[in-house]
């Protein structure tokens, strides 16, 4: 079964540091999705990105969080000047779109912890 | 995205089987209804998808009523390891699908 993977699995960092989530999409799936849950609280929708451009934002993705594909492939979420309360499990998500548009793969996700 | 309802919580034994209920009144022509399932520390996870009627995969079965404004999740004699967060979707399954927002889900747990 095809798998999204996340590095890295959890990551400790300074507040005001930044970090760097990456994520490999399954290969021609080309619909990609970051979202973020908070112990204890649901799946919240960052951002959703498609042919190299983000789609749709929510107002959690504010200028301290950007999006790339920076080889093409892999997929990143970059979290500049992190906050306490930026400490969350980030999953990357990966979708076909059409008459599979509802259907996502998840990855493992990424723990961040921010001290 | 049409709203949906679910029950916060559910409690169930093993070997019983389990119904969820989701309500999407105002689910659309278009809109497809989605299950996914959650473990503590993992990812959603995909379990089945409908338009009307029923779906059964081996995993579960979701039935949907004409005026598809409710759809039933049902797990069959759950076990265990089917405590987990189940979330309810409702989107067009041909849209460009490009805001998928889950809700708070049922937290579903079995006791031996």
């Amino acid at each position: 079964e095809p798998e999204v993977t996340q590095t890295p699995s959890h990551q400790v960092t300074q507040m005001g540091q930044e970090v760097i989530l990456r994520c490999v999409p399954i290969s021609n799936h080309l619909y990609f999705y970051w979202y973020r849950q908070i112990l204890g609280q649901k799946v919240e929708f960052l951002v959703s990105f498609y042919n190299n451009e983000i789609s749709e934002k929510s107002e959690i993705f504010d200028d301290q969080f950007s999006v790339e594909r920076p080889d093409g492939s892999n997929f990143t979420l970059k979290i500049r000047s992190t906050k306490l309360e930026d400490s969350a499990m980030y999953f990357c998500a990966n979708g076909q779109g059409g008459s599979g548009a509802n259907v996502l793969t998840f990855g493992a996700g990424s723990r961040l912890t921010v001290l | 995205l049409a709203k949906t309802t679910q029950p916060i919580s559910m409690d169930s034994y093993e070997g019983q089987e389990v119904n969820i209920t989701c309500s999407h009144n105002n689910i659309a022509t278009n809109d497809y209804i989605t299950w996914y399932q959650q473990f503590p520390s993992q990812g959603p996870r995909f379990i089945i998808q409908g338009y009307k009627t029923k779906v059964t995969n081996e995993v579960a079965s979701l039935f949907i009523p004409a005026d598809r404004k409710s759809s039933t999740l049902s797990l069959p004699r759950v076990s265990l390891s089917d405590t987990a967060v189940y979330y309810c979707l409702v989107g067009d399954m041909y849209s460009s699908a490009s805001k998928i927002i889950f809700g708070s889900g049922t937290r579903l747990s079995i006791r031996p």
